[in-house]
């Protein structure tokens, strides 16, 4: 099945510091990655849709320059939390569409934990 | 405002006999509704999916079933199994971006 590899699973670091999340899709090419965020407890929020080529789209609420997003191949899209600050603390997540038309799942990464002290 | 809703947070169910998780939506665009299941500090897993055109789909011990005038859908697990306890999401997407609306989770436990 399709797999989304997401890396690193989990991040600790001091306030003002950027943090780079990669997602990769292994057997397939994605056009598409979107990025999530949980909070403790609730639900997938969605951040932002990345499209291979093409800018971000990002979800009412989101700073497109807070967390920059890039997509510059079919297998991977990068996720950049800047100058991070303690409300950044999450769970990120990561998942991929493959190209095909029509509705198919989307496939998760395993998440990365960000921690900023 | 909560487009998918699962108005359970947590359902227990012994061992052996029928999970049913419950998710209603009120957005009448949806046009394909989702099932994951996730464990804590993981991502979600793709369980199963149904379209908009059809009102029941089967793969293995679990089954969707779609009802849209009411704006419900339902997971039967059966026969459930200790280790399908995790929180279990639907989610449900419109369009060609095929975004994600996700509901708010329910823990599901077996016990044994």
């Amino acid at each position: 099945g399709a797999v989304v590899s997401q890396h690193p699973s989990r991040v600790i670091c001091k306030s003002g510091t950027s943090v780079k999340i990669e997602c990769r899709s292994l057997d397939f090419q994605a056009t598409t990655m979107f990025w999530y965020r949980q909070f403790p407890k609730q639900s997938l929020m969605l951040m932002a849709t990345s499209n291979e080529g093409s800018k971000a789209t990002y979800e009412q609420g989101v700073e497109k320059d807070k967390f920059l997003i890039n997509h510059a191949s079919l297998t991977l899209s990068t996720l950049t939390v800047t100058s991070a600050h303690p409300e950044d603390s999450s769970f990120y997540i990561c998942s991929a569409r493959g190209p095909r038309q029509g509705p198919q799942p989307q496939h998760f990464g395993d998440g990365t934990r960000l921690s900023i002290l | 405002d909560q487009q998918v809703k699962q108005n359970s947070p947590s359902l227990s169910v012994q061992e052996g006999r029928i999970s049913i998780l419950n998710c209603d939506y009120t957005n009448s665009m949806f046009d394909y509704f989702l099932w994951y299941k996730k464990y804590p500090a993981e991502g979600p897993t793709f369980l199963i999916s149904i379209s908009s055109i059809k009102d029941k789909n089967e793969d293995g011990r679990f089954t969707v079933f779609l009802n849209k005038s009411a704006k419900h859908l339902s997971l039967h697990i059966v026969p459930s199994q200790p280790g399908d306890s995790a929180v279990y999401f639907c989610a449900a997407t419109s369009g060609s971006a095929r975004q994600l609306t996700f509901g708010s989770g329910t823990q599901l436990t077996v016990l044994p």
